[in-house]
């Protein structure tokens, strides 16, 4: 089934170490979202790729970078992860503006 | 300012029961309306879309209801199962030619047995 990917389901990192979320996509959707989810709050963009167009948030802090390096993959990385960044991150992608097909997400947890 | 309400923030109902959310929005222009069901744990499923000329549509025992005018939609749950227990959100995107989603904060459903 087409689909979206999101792995780890669970990630554990240390507070300062880095780490990589991936999300991979089989429905050729040309639009790739990240989405920062905490405890009874909507879900918030940080960033999205429209094709290889990278359009960043305002409010998106500079500790969240992103990766697309083919329209299947798209990455979040986290240079040095705070306690604040615990949260679960959800991909979404969509052909243009259409409707949006979340992964399951990925719960980060920072100690 | 763009926005969406929705209420209530939460809802515990019995099984076998139906019940109704509520979603206000304040954005302009419209594009389209959403309702998506996020079980704990996991991404958003959608469960509805609804353009600016649909006043009506059904999944099921899901049924979303849109006013335009008065800037509301409502998601019908008929006959709740445990199953139903997840938080809905109401999603509106802005009719333009670039990303814009304006997400509501949600409503958690608790179906008790």
């Amino acid at each position: 089934d087409a689909m979206v990917i999101q792995n780890p389901r669970y990630q554990v990192t240390q507070f300062g170490k880095p780490v990589t979320l991936s999300c991979s996509q089989t429905l050729n959707h040309n639009v790739m979202y990240w989405y920062q989810q905490k405890s009874s709050q909507a879900p918030k963009l940080l960033f999205h790729y429209y094709d290889k167009d990278f359009n960043n948030e305002a409010d998106t802090p500079d500790n969240f970078q992103s990766r697309r390096p083919n329209t299947s993959f798209c990455f979040l990385d986290i240079r040095s992860p705070g306690l604040g960044d615990a949260a679960m991150y959800l991909c979404a992608t969509s052909r243009d503006w259409y409707e949006q097909y979340f992964g399951p997400g990925t719960r980060l947890t920072v100690t | 300012k763009n926005q969406v309400e929705q209420s209530p923030q939460s809802l515990i109902i019995l099984e076998g029961k139906n019940c109704t959310l509520q979603c206000n929005y304040t954005v302009s222009p419209f594009s389209n309306l959403r309702w998506y069901k996020q079980d704990t744990g996991r991404g958003p499923v959608s469960l509805t879309i609804m353009t600016f000329s649909e006043n009506t549509k059904s999944n099921g025992r899901y049924t979303a209801t849109l006013d335009a005018d008065t800037k509301q939609s409502s998601l019908h749950i008929t006959a709740s199962q445990l199953s139903d227990s997840a938080s809905y959100i109401c999603v509106v995107s802005l009719l333009s030619g670039t990303y814009k989603y304006i997400f509501g904060t949600g409503t958690r459903l608790k179906v008790l047995a």
